[in-house]
């Protein structure tokens, strides 16, 4: 069974750091594209990154380019994203998602001050 | 940028009622489209993959089609357990892009 879990949410400050991981398991993680959505509260879907399997390329919107980074430990079957000037559009629940058709259960980000 | 234009935002429909939801893509997207079923505190989850393809464990009552740039979710006898969010995403192109959302509720 596929499973992906995030950690790493939290309240934080505008203008400040955070980096979101997830552990995947029951599928071989080197074999898979993988990205991260988001959800604002009460809002739609957001794209925010995805790398491909060996994670030498990666894609953003332009909403979050030069600010997150996107990356992952194939020994660790772990991916991260690292969010850098964070501001208060970027609350939201973070997924981790497999190619668009697993998702995890979602990490809370609130930026506030 | 591809945009997805979903349609209605909301709805209301009675038990055992077709209900069909679409999305109009801006830009040919050939069949690189998924449909997703959202539930409140939920994450969403897979139900049309690739326009026309039903997901595993979801009920055959659900079934996606394509007429030119128009992309359709329909449930052919709404059930209960149908309300919720649905939400359509492209993944032909970068960036990836979804529609609006449409809350489906039940009269």
């Amino acid at each position: 069974e596929v499973q992906l879990v995030e950690t790493g949410g939290g309240l934080v400050q505008p203008g400040r750091s955070l980096k979101l991981s997830c552990v995947a398991s029951g599928f071989t993680f080197n074999n898979y594209w993988m990205s991260w959505t988001r959800q604002a509260p009460g809002k739609g879907l957001e794209w925010v990154a995805s790398i491909t399997n060996s994670g030498g390329s990666t894609y953003y919107p332009d909403s979050v380019k030069g600010r997150f980074t996107i990356s992952r430990d194939n020994a660790q079957n772990t991916l991260y994203l690292q969010m850098n000037s964070l501001r208060s559009e970027d609350t939201a629940t973070y997924y981790c998602t497999r190619a668009q058709l697993n998702w995890g259960q979602g990490v809370m980000v609130t930026v506030s001050s | 940028d591809i945009q997805m234009t979903q349609s209605p935002s909301s709805m209301s429909a009675s038990l055992g009622d077709r209900v069909t939801i679409t999305c109009q893509a801006s830009q040919d997207i050939g069949n690189n489209l998924i449909w997703f079923q959202q539930k409140p505190g939920k994450s969403p989850r897979p139900m049309i993959y690739y326009a026309t393809n039903l997901a595993n464990g979801v009920p055959s009552r659900f079934s996606g089609s394509r007429s030119g740039s128009d992309y359709s979710l329909t449930i052919s006898s709404l059930e209960s357990e149908d309300m919720a969010d649905y939400h359509c995403l492209q993944y032909k192109q970068y960036p990836l892009t979804f529609g609006s959302g449409t809350k489906l509720e039940i009269k």
